[in-house]
């Protein structure tokens, strides 16, 4: 079945880099994404990657992709407090109509 | 370029009644999605539409139903709410991809308290 892990809770301080993880369990999912929400809002996608692929940096962000061991993750370079909110993982399949599969989010606090 | 757009933005509703929410795609979109989001949850998917039909449908009652239209905008109805209805409803569109998959682009949702 379909399911996506992530922790729950990240506090980092201004200027610091932060590391969000995320474990999914659908071996066959082609993308995956990582969405932002701020408090009220939609859901606003940061960057996605290719399972083929182990890498990919967009400005300050990286998302590092483990096929093998189905994790995945999310730095955030220099974090600025516009960055506080909740980053959700999010995995699709191979299918032309595919629905998100999303984790829990995680709630990422930067403090000045 | 406007982006995904949901009406109305808050809603209340009771027990039993019906609801009709909302969704306008991005320009140039013609696939929506509809999710839904419980306080504190991650988003769970309700059912897509494509080309006026239902595609893809998650695990939720028949109580939810949709509809696009030839404009590619959409409908979410939900009969008979419960209590558990209450969240926030996510209208997310994309390009059907004849290769590659597309990312959802999403509103800003739809709060819907039940009372």
């Amino acid at each position: 079945g379909e399911d996506v892990e992530q922790s729950l809770f990240l506090s980092v301080r201004e200027g610091d880099s932060s590391v969000i993880n995320c474990t999914y369990t659908d071996s066959s999912s082609t993308y995956l994404y990582w969405y932002k929400q701020e408090p009220g809002a939609g859901l606003q996608l940061l960057t996605y990657i290719f399972s083929n692929m182990d890498m990919k940096q967009d400005q300050r962000l990286t998302v590092l992709l483990n096929k093998k061991d189905k994790h995945l993750s999310l730095r955030i370079a220099d974090t600025q407090t516009g960055d506080s909110a909740i980053y959700f993982c999010a995995e699709t399949g191979d299918t032309g109509f595919q629905k998100l599969v999303f984790g829990t989010g995680t709630r990422l606090l930067v403090s000045p | 370029d406007a982006g995904v757009t949901q009406s109305p933005t808050h809603l209340i509703k009771t027990r039993g009644q019906q609801v009709t929410l909302r969704c306008s795609p991005k320009s140039g979109h013609d696939t929506v999605s509809w999710y839904q989001q419980a306080l504190g949850q991650g988003p769970q998917f309700i059912f897509q539409y494509y080309e006026e039909e239902e595609r893809q449908r998650g695990n939720f009652p028949d109580r939810f139903s949709g509809h696009q239209f030839p404009n590619y905008s959409s409908e979410l109805n939900v009969n008979a709410l419960l209590l558990g209805d209450s969240a926030l409803y996510l209208c997310a569109s994309s390009l059907k991809g004849d290769r590659d998959i597309q990312p959802q682009h999403f509103g800003d949702g739809t709060r819907l308290s039940i009372l």
